[in-house]
């Protein structure tokens, strides 16, 4: 079974407006952390926001925010006033495993983020 | 300084050879992973490395040897390469607590293509 899923192969946005990227996740321990990554077409992998299963309060990170909803778990994320360097690949990341070392990342799909004039 | 560096950025090879890429990390980080990402984007996990004992190991084939000399070094060794192999290898890092220090800051890619 998927433990990450983005439903949204694609997005379009315009030029400075917000936008949300879904993300579920299914896991069973109580201890986890949600990640948020961005890929441009440069291929590199690049960090945003992290969510940890026990914060109390949603991650932000400038103009991104993480919308953590526990009970739905869902932990999706806010770009706001989107710019053109935003059109990206965004992937949504789980970590799985709490022992020193075990701790792996699971990833979705994938959401390709365009972004227009 | 890069955080995480990779080398070589690229690497075009025919199949049967074998091959090795590098990965360098200067975070100061104990674990470092090697993941794979597949022509359509998809991420998975090769391989974990804390203190350089391997913890991770993904059900991948035997003809992958990851080798880690240091903590901040963690290399990829490839024997008989196949044309399945050809994909994106991220060489990744972290320290190994939580409450976000598990944060893992990936290298730049390496981008083998076999033919």
């Amino acid at each position: 079974a998927q433990k990450i899923t983005q439903t949204q192969p694609g997005m379009f946005v315009q030029e400075k407006e917000a936008v949300t990227l879904d993300c579920t996740y299914d896991t069973s321990d109580p201890s986890y952390g949600l990640f948020w990554y961005k890929q441009p077409s440069s291929g590199e992998m690049i960090f945003l926001i992290y969510q940890g299963s026990y914060d109390q309060q949603n991650a932000t990170e400038g103009r991104y925010s993480l919308n953590f909803q526990k009970a739905r778990k869902s932990a999706n994320l806010v770009i706001s006033a989107s710019q053109l360097g935003d059109s990206a690949m965004y992937f949504c990341a789980m970590r799985e495993g709490r022992s020193t070392g075990f701790q792996k990342l699971v990833f979705g799909t994938g959401t390709r983020l365009l972004v227009s004039p | 300084d890069t955080a995480v560096s990779q080398t070589p950025k690229y690497l075009v090879t025919q199949m049967g050879n074998d091959k090795s890429i590098k990965c360098e990390q200067n975070l100061g980080h104990d674990t470092m992973y090697w993941y794979k990402q597949d022509s359509k984007k998809f991420l998975k996990i090769m391989f974990s490395y804390n203190n350089k004992e391997l913890i991770i190991n993904e059900t991948v084939p035997n003809r992958f040897s990851p080798k880690s000399p240091d903590k901040a070094h963690l290399n990829l060794h490839i024997n008989s390469l196949e044309l399945g192999d050809s994909a994106v290898y991220f060489c990744a890092s972290s320290h190994s607590g939580g409450g976000g220090q598990e944060t893992q800051y990936f290298g730049p890619g390496t981008r083998l293509l076999v033919l």
